[in-house]
């Protein structure tokens, strides 16, 4: 149990609406992970930060922003959100050397 | 262009029955990671390689890496109902801070 908790696991919105997502890790690990899982797409990168107000890019951030204010907390923003942000969100820490991922238990988001 | 690409997409076996799964990439990994996801839960990590060649046992699962760190296979033998899920591997560069993720192998097994 990497300690991972996220808030709300379950949310509907409507579109246009800004919704904001959050990961609380326990274990003060550096480097924390939002993803989104869709079928057929597995796990795809939104944003990653390698510590306090350090964040980057990952493959599908469009839309999307992050913010981290202090090391336990990494929050995912949905400014406005669309019907294709419609998914699965997981937050993750990585320990090691190798950035094994340990996830969270996700949340589910809808966009009506 | 994905660059794990993981195959079959979709394996339905009965129970007993042996399997193997693949993870390739064009892609020279440091290391790379295995997981397995159950429906509606996070993956949670079965197994790190890092060496070329490495193999990897995990009681009735065995992983390998390729001698060129490019690929990777998961095998499982005597397969159980319990074994069902999304398996996942992924590939990461040193410092790179982040992994990359192929779409994974969905397995059932059938009692």
């Amino acid at each position: 149990d990497a300690g991972i908790t996220q808030s709300p696991r379950h949310k509907v919105t409507e579109t246009g609406t800004p919704v904001t997502l959050r990961c609380h890790q326990t274990e003060n690990h550096r480097y924390m992970y939002w993803y989104r899982q869709d079928p057929g797409h597995g796990l795809r990168l939104i944003h990653y930060s390698y510590g306090v107000k350090d964040t980057d890019k990952g493959e599908v951030s469009d839309g999307y922003s992050v913010s981290r204010s202090k090391t336990e907390d990494f929050l995912l923003t949905l400014e406005s959100a669309t019907s294709s942000q419609t998914s699965v969100y997981f937050c993750a820490i990585s320990r090691g050397a190798a950035y094994e991922q340990y996830f969270g238990p996700g949340t589910r988001l809808t966009v009506t | 262009t994905q660059l794990l690409e993981q195959s079959p997409q979709f394996l339905s076996i009965q129970e007993g029955e042996n399997l193997t799964v693949y993870c390739n990439s064009s892609s020279v990994f440091s290391s790379l990671q295995w997981y397995r996801q159950e429906p509606g839960e996070g993956p949670v990590l079965l197994v790190t390689v890092v060496t070329g060649g490495e193999v990897k046992k995990l009681k009735r699962l065995t992983f390998q890496f390729g001698d060129a760190r490019k690929d990777s296979s998961l095998h499982i033998t005597a397969a159980q109902p319990g074994d069902t899920g999304l398996y996942l591997c992924a590939g990461a560069y040193t410092n790179a801070g982040k992994s990359t993720f192929g779409d994974g192998t969905t397995l059932t097994v059938k009692p």
